[in-house]
């Protein structure tokens, strides 16, 4: 099985920083990659997809970027609102479809 | 615009059995690939299993192969997972999510663009 690898767990940035998370395939996942959002107590909010793809509605801060193993979330201007745990999740297999385990992130 | 409206949960004992039903409006459920997702009190996201638009692909997560099974009317436009044997481990919020069209490509997993508010299941004696 591919397994999915975030760093960090967590990370405390202040408002305006410019913020990165990773996630890492232990193979090539092509560019299968999402990027989800879940802000505390709240139901998990798709953010991009194809590893690039910002979906609609999603603040233009938020970009995605990479392909094969190496993937990166990035927030070019932390806000307030952005405090949630980030999810990536790799669908290139229909058989092991897989979460990330997390990134708290908190506004220090 | 696009509801998901998760049922079913409850308590049940380890060994128990339970459906959840996922009802769903706001696009044309029949032409859409769908997905339940859970998530343990203060753990990660977990997928559980996917149905193709036609029903004729099913996958499961190997934690829940052979226990769960699901399914969809799209006369009705619901989503359903049947889940036997329940564990402690099972003990989770359920999530009904929308995959990606499929009628035209045939079925590949995909993202979740839309997710229901989910369905608590607690399984304890």
């Amino acid at each position: 099985d591919i397994q999915m690898t975030q760093s960090p767990s967590s990370l405390s940035a202040s408002v305006g920083d410019r913020v990165t998370i990773t996630c890492r395939a232990s193979q090539g996942i092509s560019n299968y990659l999402a990027w989800y959002q879940q802000k505390p107590g709240k139901v998990p909010k798709l953010l991009i997809y194809a590893a690039s793809t910002l979906e609609s509605g999603v603040p233009s801060r938020f970009s995605g970027s990479g392909s094969g193993t190496d993937f990166t979330l990035t927030i070019s201007s932390l806000q307030p609102e952005d405090v949630a745990t980030y999810y990536c999740q790799k669908y290139n297999s229909a058989l092991s479809i897989t979460f990330g385990q997390g990134t708290r992130l908190e506004i220090k | 615009e696009v509801q998901l409206v998760e049922s079913g949960g409850g308590l049940v004992k380890p060994g128990g059995s339970l459906r959840l039903s996922c009802a769903a409006s706001g696009f044309i459920f029949s032409s859409y690939s769908m997905n339940w997702v859970r998530q343990a009190p203060g753990k990660g996201l977990e997928w559980v299993s996917s149905t193709s638009s036609s029903s004729s692909y099913k996958y499961y997560a190997d934690s829940v192969k052979g226990r769960f099974t699901i399914s969809r009317d799209n006369a009705k436009n619901s989503l359903f997972l049947q889940m036997n044997s329940l564990r402690a481990e099972d003990t989770a919020v359920y999530y009904c999510t929308r995959g990606t069209t499929d009628i035209f490509t045939g079925y590949s997993p995909s993202h979740f663009d839309y997710w229901g508010q989910g369905t608590l299941v607690t399984v304890s004696s």
